[in-house]
């Protein structure tokens, strides 16, 4: 089942900040968060496994919900690096699955 | 993380032929690969999982006989696509997973343009 990501799209100014969110109407066994420029493969950023948690750095950051069914990408002091197409894949069970993913957010950031 | 190489990044074929592409992983024996399929401006699509000495396991609505998977060792998987025709151009990327805390590391992927 494909998770619904929001927004599909943000204009940013640079050093403004973006939340970018991942739900699922079933609990997941975990969320994985990757950038895509253009043209090019998707980079992973981070992933999430435990109901409650919260990692990354004070610039990108990521939360995972207590019920496992929805998590937040943090975007903070955006850079123009950080402009790009933003994906949540979300993985149903522990074994060698693959992702599932939304249907990106289409993140620009201005100078 | 897992290295993982993907040859060619691009190729253009004539409608009717066949086109191979590889997917490498250079540092991580891996018993598992995914494929995926994007169209432009479209999500990552999971086409199927290759699985190292048996058979790949294809998503539903995923043709197994135009698009042949091997996985013939634990560094490369193979995926053909066979009668390409342009409804089949798209971008190709194959992704294999780390451990457990690991993301899955995508290949460089294959800009697929059939004429």
């Amino acid at each position: 089942q494909q998770p619904v990501q929001s927004p599909q799209a943000v204009i940013l100014r640079e050093g403004e900040d973006a939340v970018i969110n991942c739900s699922s109407s079933k609990a997941l066994y975990s969320v994985h968060w990757y950038r895509q420029k253009h043209g090019e493969a998707p980079v992973f950023l981070m992933i999430l496994l435990k109901g409650g948690e919260q990692k990354g750095h004070e610039k990108i950051s990521a939360s995972f919900n207590e019920k496992k069914q929805q998590s937040s990408l943090y975007l903070t002091a955006s850079q123009l690096s950080y402009s790009g197409t933003y994906f949540c894949g979300t993985a149903a069970g522990g074994g060698a699955d693959g992702l599932t993913f939304g249907k990106g957010t289409h993140l620009i950031i201005q100078p | 993380g897992a290295v993982v190489s993907q040859h060619p990044s691009r190729v253009i074929c004539k409608s009717g032929t066949s086109v191979k592409i590889e997917c490498r992983s250079l540092d991580f024996q891996a018993t598992t690969m995914f494929w995926y399929r994007q169209f432009p401006k479209q999500s990552l699509m999971l086409m199927a999982t290759s699985n190292e000495g048996s058979k790949a396991t294809y998503e539903q609505g995923v043709e197994k006989d135009k698009f042949l998977i091997n996985h013939a060792s634990l560094t490369l998987s193979t995926l053909t696509v066979t009668s390409a025709h342009p409804e089949d151009s798209s971008f190709y990327i194959c992704s294999l997973k780390g451990g457990r805390e690991s993301g899955y590391t995508f290949g460089s992927g294959t800009r697929l343009t059939v004429v």
